[in-house]
């Protein structure tokens, strides 16, 4: 199966700036990239989409490559409220289409 | 709040058992997502169910079954439970099939074998 890479956690402080960055290898030629923000014992929250080039939404901005095998979610100015786990999703040719889900990024953020 | 409901939001049983979990999408959306997160694996998917018909299906064990209704309220039953099936199961819904779709989830029924 295809997989999508991740760092497994991160630390930042607040008022920083802070770029996760996803590899797909084998994403879909007609797939999105979306990106998903989960707090303790709750669902995954949706943050932003993209296909190409550069989205931005008014909490985060996501750039995707031309060869489309990896993503950044940039987060600016983070808060301590920003701690979470972040991960992308995308589809997977090889498997017919199934969701894979990166093992997610632990984000810390340091006052 | 997202408008995905899951009931029961907690669930005790015994090795052998055989549960089911609920899920009520957000209104107008016809496509539900069934999640398993456990602490070694991260959060898999399951399955996927469109407007009554099952659209995908990830690594759902065999003792594991689900289906949509005419409602749209879907139902994921696990059998013969096992201690390994301890996790949270989320459900989640989008308005229509197709993968670009987000996804909005509930929070989980933790289902806790003893």
């Amino acid at each position: 199966l295809a997989k999508t890479t991740q760092p497994i956690s991160m630390d930042s402080y607040e008022g920083q700036e802070v770029n996760i960055t996803c590899s797909h290898n084998n994403i879909a030629t007609n797939d999105y990239i979306t990106w998903y923000q989960q707090f303790p014992s709750q669902g995954p929250r949706f943050i932003i989409q993209g296909y190409k080039t550069k989205v931005t939404n008014e909490v985060a901005s996501l750039f995707i490559p031309a060869d489309r095998k990896s993503s950044t979610l940039s987060l600016p100015r983070v808060s301590l409220s920003d701690t979470a786990v972040y991960y992308c999703l995308v589809g997977d040719r090889d498997s017919n289409y199934q969701l894979i889900w990166g093992a997610g990024t632990k984000l810390i953020i340091k006052p | 709040d997202s408008g995905v409901t899951q009931t029961p939001k907690h669930l005790i049983t015994a090795t052998g058992q055989r549960v089911t979990l609920r899920c009520s999408p957000r209104s107008g959306d016809l496509s539900v997502y069934w999640y398993q997160q456990s602490l070694d694996q991260g959060l898999q998917f399951l399955i996927q169910y469109y407007n009554g018909e099952e659209r995908a299906k990830g690594n759902i064990l065999e003792r594991f079954s689900a289906q949509q209704f005419p409602d749209l309220h879907s139902e994921l039953n696990l059998s013969s439970l096992e201690l390994g099936d301890s996790a949270l199961y989320f459900c989640a819904s989008s308005p229509r099939g197709d993968y670009g779709q987000p996804q909005h989830f509930g929070d989980g029924t933790r289902l806790s074998i003893l």
